[in-house]
């Protein structure tokens, strides 16, 4: 097992297009989790599923964010009508239940031009 | 809601000297868990140290070791014999159990930027 994996790197979009990002967690996590992180700050909790169900949402989730992990394995979080404002890496993280710490992937870095 | 603060921005630190990085937060949970987490110029988010609020001994893992202070709310991380690959940003965070609540939500500090000098 490689890890968390996260797809693409970087993405580089103009305003108003609509981006998807791809997480593959480590195979026996059933818990997924999305996150946020803007220059200087420490990563924001977006959305998390428990297998195929999304059990929660952050209010930094607006309508024009929507997660989705199918079968249970990987996930993808597309955002519609990017604005400058959603720049940011975006961490994808797995984990077990109860298990307390997660293991993160090494993110998708979004620019908005 | 909880917060996490980190008051240290920035940090310098001769190689194989020690160096301790602070970090309070704020919660009226008693069950959770707090955490360090190195975040290398590679980007991806490495688990340094962990501390089970239940637990009153302090974690260690080699030359990383905590002062965890549940009253006062206080989770410290001390590097010890520090090496030119702990540069790094370092991010304290903390989950509640919560238990039927947020399970999701592991809170960040806004980090604090170790250089480790030769």
């Amino acid at each position: 097992d490689t890890g968390v994996s996260q797809d693409p790197r970087h993405k580089i979009t103009k305003r108003g297009q609509n981006v998807t990002f791809r997480c593959d967690p480590i195979s026996e996590h059933n818990r997924l989790y999305w996150y946020r992180q803007t220059l200087g700050q420490g990563p924001e909790f977006l959305t998390y599923f428990q297998n195929e169900a999304q059990l929660e949402k952050s209010r930094l989730l607006s309508d024009r964010f929507s997660a989705e992990r199918p079968k249970g394995s990987f996930s993808t979080l597309e955002i519609q009508r990017t604005e400058q404002g959603d720049s940011a890496m975006y961490l994808c993280a797995s984990s077990l239940p109860g298990q307390g710490s997660y293991t993160f992937g090494s993110g998708t870095r979004l620019t908005v031009v | 809601a909880q917060t996490v603060t980190q008051s240290q921005p920035e940090m310098s630190v001769q190689e194989a000297e020690t160096v301790t990085l602070s970090c309070t937060y704020d919660t009226s949970e008693s069950d959770y868990y707090l955490f360090w987490y190195k975040q290398p110029p590679s980007r991806q988010m490495i688990l340094v140290i962990r501390q089970e609020a239940y637990k009153q001994q302090n974690a260690t893992e080699n030359r990383f070791s905590v002062n965890f202070q549940k009253a006062a709310k206080s989770f410290s991380l001390k590097i010890s014999d520090s090496q030119l690959g702990d540069a790094a940003m370092y991010f304290c965070a903390y989950k509640g159990m919560n238990y039927g609540g947020s399970q999701g939500n592991l809170i960040f500090g806004k980090g604090t930027k170790l250089s480790v000098k030769p």
